[in-house]
């Protein structure tokens, strides 16, 4: 069945580092994949998403590419902040009759000062 | 967007209780969705609607009882539950079947079973 790893956390970086978070997927087909937040306390929010291979999806100074070569999209920022601080969750979803979205174990991200 | 809302967002209960969750979605969507939060787990799928009807029940048990009555509400009625219940309850929503299918969550109900 379909499968999303995500890199163990927690990630701990310096306010204005470069954040990677990789992700890569098993699936059957041709998935969608997406970014989800957590920030403390809430629901999740989803950050980005890509439907088809070799495109990038983009928002809040994130990126991530869809690699089908190597079943990845791993998530990318050039300078974090202490507010990007929260859970990621990657996430593939398939395109049958009922969509349903697989979700990675979550990879927490904390930025300092 | 934030147009999923879900209520209460904390819930204390006793094994012996019944007690429903409520999600309600102001984003014109079709396909509502229960999932389970449990900490250091994967999200987990409980049930999926679509149009009204249940169209996924990944082997929950069934002292969880989902309620579909229109596009717009989902509940979760929980009776005689267990401690190893207690988890973060998420509510999303969704334009539909097929083709990319985006979805949205609610802020979530955190669950303490007694």
């Amino acid at each position: 069945g379909d499968s999303v790893t995500q890199m163990e956390g927690p990630v701990t970086l310096s306010e204005e580092a470069f954040l990677t978070i990789n992700c890569t997927y098993t699936a059957t087909g041709y998935p969608s994949l997406f970014w989800y937040v957590q920030y403390p306390g809430e629901g999740l929010q989803l950050l980005l998403k890509a439907t088809k291979a070799d495109d990038k999806g983009s928002n809040k100074g994130f990126e991530a590419t869809y690699r089908k070569e190597t079943t990845s999209f791993h998530l990318e920022k050039g300078s974090v902040q202490v507010s990007d601080s929260a859970v990621y969750f990657c996430a593939l979803s398939d395109t049958g009759t009922a969509s349903k979205l697989t979700f990675g174990t979550g990879t927490r991200l904390q930025v300092t000062l | 967007e934030t147009g999923v809302t879900q209520t209460p967002r904390h819930l204390v209960m006793g094994m012996t209780n019944k007690k429903s969750l409520k999600c309600e979605q102001h984003l014109g969507h079709n396909a509502m969705y229960w999932y389970k939060q449990s900490a250091k787990k994967p999200l987990e799928l409980m049930f999926v609607y679509s149009l009204e009807e249940r169209v996924e029940n990944n082997s929950v048990p069934s002292r969880f009882s989902p309620e579909c009555p229109n596009s717009s509400h989902l509940f979760l009625h929980l009776h005689t539950l267990q401690p190893e219940d207690s988890a973060l309850y998420l509510c999303a929503s969704s334009k539909g079947q097929g083709d990319v299918n985006t979805q949205y969550f609610g802020p979530g109900t955190r669950l303490t079973v007694l």
